[in-house]
């Protein structure tokens, strides 16, 4: 069965240092795996995606993330938090084609000045 | 901009009442993906549209109703709203390929207020 879980429901990072949101998943079959982040009253902005390529995938502003097959986890990073990153960000794994999608509970990241 | 687009952007109604909530995909998607937002649920997928089908049902109630219509632009109705329906909704498209699964890309949603 499809699963996904974020780890922490809240982090706070201060403005420059680095951001790690953490995704563990579970799937039966090769996933498709996104992050997405949402600014207050704001639609869903894709950051990232991983379709099998290669393992580190490098999205919009900054962040990254890693496939670890072996960890069935799909890590995002940035390597300096800036003001402007703070939002809920949301892990989502998809397989059979794009017609079984699970969101995660989301990520609520906090950047203090 | 992401390409799909909601209406309204706002709806304010009464308990009891029935609204309609329009969204058009991306020029080219055939998916369309409904969403309900609110604080203490977070987001749920309520059900999917291909083509003009219904293809994944999620957590819609019985109240709630969807469909596709031929140039692909999809309607959520709700009806005999209860306050606990007021959230954000959200509608997503995206292409679905044999190759496996697209990226789902968002409108900005309809506030929906119940009073």
């Amino acid at each position: 069965a499809q699963s996904v879980t974020q780890l922490d429901s809240h982090v706070s990072v201060s403005e420059g240092t680095p951001v790690l949101l953490r995704c563990n998943y579970s799937s039966s079959y090769s996933p498709s795996l996104f992050w997405y982040v949402q600014h207050p009253n704001k639609g869903l902005q894709l950051l990232l995606k991983y379709t099998s390529a290669a393992t580190l995938v490098k999205g919009i502003n900054g962040f990254e993330a890693e496939f670890k097959k072996s960890e069935t986890s799909f890590h995002l990073t940035k390597p300096s938090a800036h003001m402007s990153d703070a939002a809920e960000y949301f892990c989502v794994v998809s397989e059979a084609g794009g017609f079984k999608t699970i969101f995660g509970a989301g990520t609520r990241l906090f950047v203090k000045a | 901009d992401s390409g799909v687009t909601q209406t309204p952007k706002h709806l304010i109604t009464a308990t009891g009442q029935r609204v309609t909530l329009r969204c058009s995909p991306r020029s080219g998607d055939l998916s369309v993906y409904w969403y309900q937002q609110s604080l203490d649920q977070g987001l749920q997928f309520l059900i999917q549209y291909y083509n003009g089908e219904e293809r994944a049902k999620g957590n819609i109630l019985e109240r709630f109703s969807a469909q596709q219509f031929p140039d692909l632009h999809s309607e959520l109705n709700l009806s005999s709203l209860e306050l606990g329906d007021s959230a954000l909704y959200f509608c997503a498209s995206s292409v679905v390929t044999s190759r496996g699964s697209d990226t789902q890309y968002f409108g900005p949603g309809t506030r929906l207020t119940v009073l």
